[in-house]
């Protein structure tokens, strides 16, 4: 089945300890993207892929970093979260980075930061 | 700023009877438009999408948006709701002008209560 899998579901950490979430998919898409999803604010992009070894910044990278060294995974690393990063997060992927091309979203990570 | 609108927060609608989600959009040259819906504890999922043709689009789940360009709207609709339709409903744009990041344009999100 063609999915996006983001680990961990749920995760409670305190503040200042380093922690990431993992992302693969099984598509072979080559765009992946981390998004952060705030009540009334909608989905803002934190960072994004077009390849391996090609990322860059979103709309609100602060804070958080990524890394793709192999086509199907795209971790977000938070260093030292902080309780504003608290937040539902989404990782998603796409055949290509073409314009016309849908994505495909994993089923969310919410993080509390406390 | 380029923006996406969707101006409900939430919409009411009576099963069996039609809905209408909003959403409109400020962006520079031809957009294309995009519908997701994210059901509870779930990611979001596509709907459907606008690239050029038929400005009536038809997606999953008998959904459906219809591109009006002159009011720059893309508003979804299904002519008869179901209760199993409760969810929240993204629009996204992404314009054809932007620079080479490809990035979607995200509404605030409409959530859909279809009431039995």
């Amino acid at each position: 089945e063609a999915q996006v899998t983001q680990n961990p579901r749920y995760l409670i950490t305190v503040t200042g300890k380093k922690l990431t979430v993992t992302c693969s998919q099984n598509m072979n898409h080559e765009y992946m993207s981390w998004y952060r999803q705030d009540p009334g604010l909608g989905l803002r992009q934190i960072y994004y892929s077009m390849n391996v070894e090609v990322t860059d910044k979103g709309d609100v990278p602060e804070g958080y970093k990524v890394s793709r060294k192999e086509k199907r995974n795209f971790p977000l690393i938070l260093e030292s979260p902080s309780p504003n990063q608290t937040s539902l997060y989404f990782c998603a992927s796409s055949l290509s980075p073409g314009t016309r091309i849908e994505a495909f979203f994993g089923q969310g990570t919410r993080l509390t930061v406390v | 700023a380029q923006s996406v609108a969707q101006p409900e927060d939430q919409v009411n609608v009576a099963e069996g009877n039609p809905l209408t989600v909003k959403c409109t959009y400020s962006v520079s040259g031809n957009p294309y438009l995009f519908w997701y819906v994210q059901y509870p504890n779930r990611g979001l999922q596509f709907l459907l999408k606008y690239i050029t043709g038929d400005n009536l689009v038809k997606g999953s789940y008998g959904f459906e948006a219809e591109f009006n360009k002159s009011q720059t709207s893309f508003h979804l609709k299904k002519p008869s709701a179901l209760v199993s339709d409760s969810a929240l409903y993204f629009c996204a744009v992404r314009p054809e002008s932007m620079d080479s990041n490809y990035q979607l344009i995200w509404g605030a999100g409409t959530k859909l209560i279809i009431k039995p």
